[in-house]
């Protein structure tokens, strides 16, 4: 079982490049959603999405922007990387039919802009 | 302010030992409690859901507790092992039209032989 799958591993950017996240999931979760996850505080949400067509802000959204035209791919994108976007990523997806629903994880993508 | 704060920070314990962590939250409505646990370069990965009725819920030689009334919880691991090594974290959720999620920065766990 594949879960929630997210490339690359690893990325290095220069200040000003682009780039794209990618994230798959293969259970048909509605919710899907970006994380990023900085040294001595949790995970703080950047967008989310509670169905194909439909994304919306999370906690700390500027500077990067989403789309989800499948159930499947949420992918994040970087418009302008700044070295305050180094960091490590997640994309999660859950069921959206309560609050008690398990969110899985993917394995993380480690992103330094230099 | 909707907070999620965890204690220790980080705990080292032996091998075989039981060990508690804490986790305190501010978070309002409450609509539910987890923990997770994140081994180093991973995903984290879900121990246990706990939502306002219920007070204790186990995952094997996990046990974690929640006091509504004072907004704690407490993660119980019985007879640590050496792939306890990780982070923990709490994260609780607050029902606010959707759902709002806050992440504790988590309790880094050392078991050593």
């Amino acid at each position: 079982n594949a879960g929630v799958t997210q490339t690359p591993k690893f990325q290095v950017l220069k200040t000003g490049q682009s780039m794209t996240l990618q994230c798959a999931q293969d259970m048909n979760h509605e919710y899907m959603s970006w994380y990023r996850q900085d040294p001595g505080m949790g995970l703080r949400l950047i967008h989310y999405s509670v169905g194909a067509g439909i994304t919306d802000q999370g906690e700390v959204p500027n500077g990067y922007n989403v789309s989800r035209s499948t159930t499947e791919d949420f992918p994040l994108r970087l418009l302008s990387a700044a070295p305050s976007q180094t960091s490590v990523y997640f994309c999660a997806s859950s069921y959206y039919r309560g609050p008690a629903d398990t969110i899985y994880f993917g394995e993380g993508s480690w992103l330094t802009v230099v | 302010k909707n907070q999620v704060e965890q204690s220790p920070q980080s705990l080292i314990i032996l091998e075989g030992k039981n060990c508690t962590l804490q986790c305190n939250y501010t978070v309002s409505p409450f609509s539910n409690l987890r923990w997770y646990k994140q081994d180093t370069g991973r995903g984290p990965v879900s121990l246990t859901i706990m939502t306002f009725s219920e007070n204790t819920k186990s995952n094997g030689r996990y046990t974690a507790t929640l006091d509504a009334d004072t907004k704690q919880s407490s993660l119980h691991i019985t007879a640590s092992q050496l792939s306890d090594s990780a982070s923990y974290i709490c994260v609780v959720s607050a029902r606010t039209g959707g759902f709002k999620t806050i992440f504790g920065a988590g309790t880094r766990l050392f078991v050593k032989a």
